[in-house]
């Protein structure tokens, strides 16, 4: 069974930073390609960040661009999302989230998110 | 960036009914390899999302025939069929033929 459990979320001051985690199985991680997708609490979905199987791809949505790094350790079956200089506006329940095989663009699978509140 | 739009925001159905939720896209979602990358995903209440349709109209493993999907180009539709108690919440489209990727705002689907 694929199992995604993200960590690392919770209260933090604006402009400080924060590092969650998405520890993955039930697969063989390091053959797919996962995202960072996140919820502002009462909100829609918003796509944030995504990281090939290899790391050789990552893309990043303009919001978070320069402010927060996806990586990911294959031999820790770990997803990471490095966030910096964090607004206000961060604050949502952040969901990894894995693609259904190679070369597929949809989220077959979701983690149960960590919350990031960003208040002084 | 590619904008979804979604129609109706809510919607209220009887158990057993019938409804069609759209998406509706600011570009093609044609990917330069000819397929078309528009998904479909259902909230329920508490929960993470998780993923109906792929693809435009290919169920996801597990989910019921009584939900389809159709279109083409920019325009979508989600149809679902005798509903369930166990199909209310939010509804939400999402494209991932280009990044960024992008979802519609979300249609609720409660009860009459």
């Amino acid at each position: 069974e694929v199992q995604l459990v993200e960590s690392g979320g919770g209260l933090v001051q604006p402009g400080r930073s924060l590092k969650l985690s998405c520890v993955a199985s039930g697969f063989t991680f390091s053959n797919y390609g996962m995202n960072w997708i996140r919820q502002a609490p009462g909100k829609g979905l918003e796509w944030v960040a995504y990281i090939s199987s290899g790391s050789s791809y990552i893309y990043y949505a303009e919001t978070v661009k320069g402010r927060f790094t996806i990586s990911r350790d294959n031999a820790k079956n770990t997803l990471y999302l490095q966030m910096t200089s964090l607004r206000s506006e961060d604050t949502a329940l952040y969901y990894c989230a894995r693609v259904a095989a190679i070369s597929t663009h949809w989220f077959a699978y979701w983690g149960q998110g960590t919350l990031v509140t960003v208040s002084s | 960036d590619v904008v979804m739009t979604q129609t109706p925001v809510s919607l209220s159905v009887s158990l057993g009914g019938q409804v069609s939720i759209s998406c509706r896209s600011s570009q093609s979602l044609v990917h330069n390899n000819g397929n078309t990358y528009l998904s479909w995903y259902l909230q329920k209440p508490g929960q993470s999302p998780q993923l109906l349709i792929y693809k435009v109209s290919n169920r996801f493993s597990g989910i019921s025939d009584r939900f389809s999907g159709s279109g083409s180009g920019t325009d979508f539709t989600l149809k679902i069929s005798r509903v369930e108690p166990d199909d209310l919440g939010v509804y939400y489209c999402g494209q991932g033929t280009q990044y960024p990727y992008t979802f519609g705002a979300g249609t609720k689907l409660e009860l009459k």
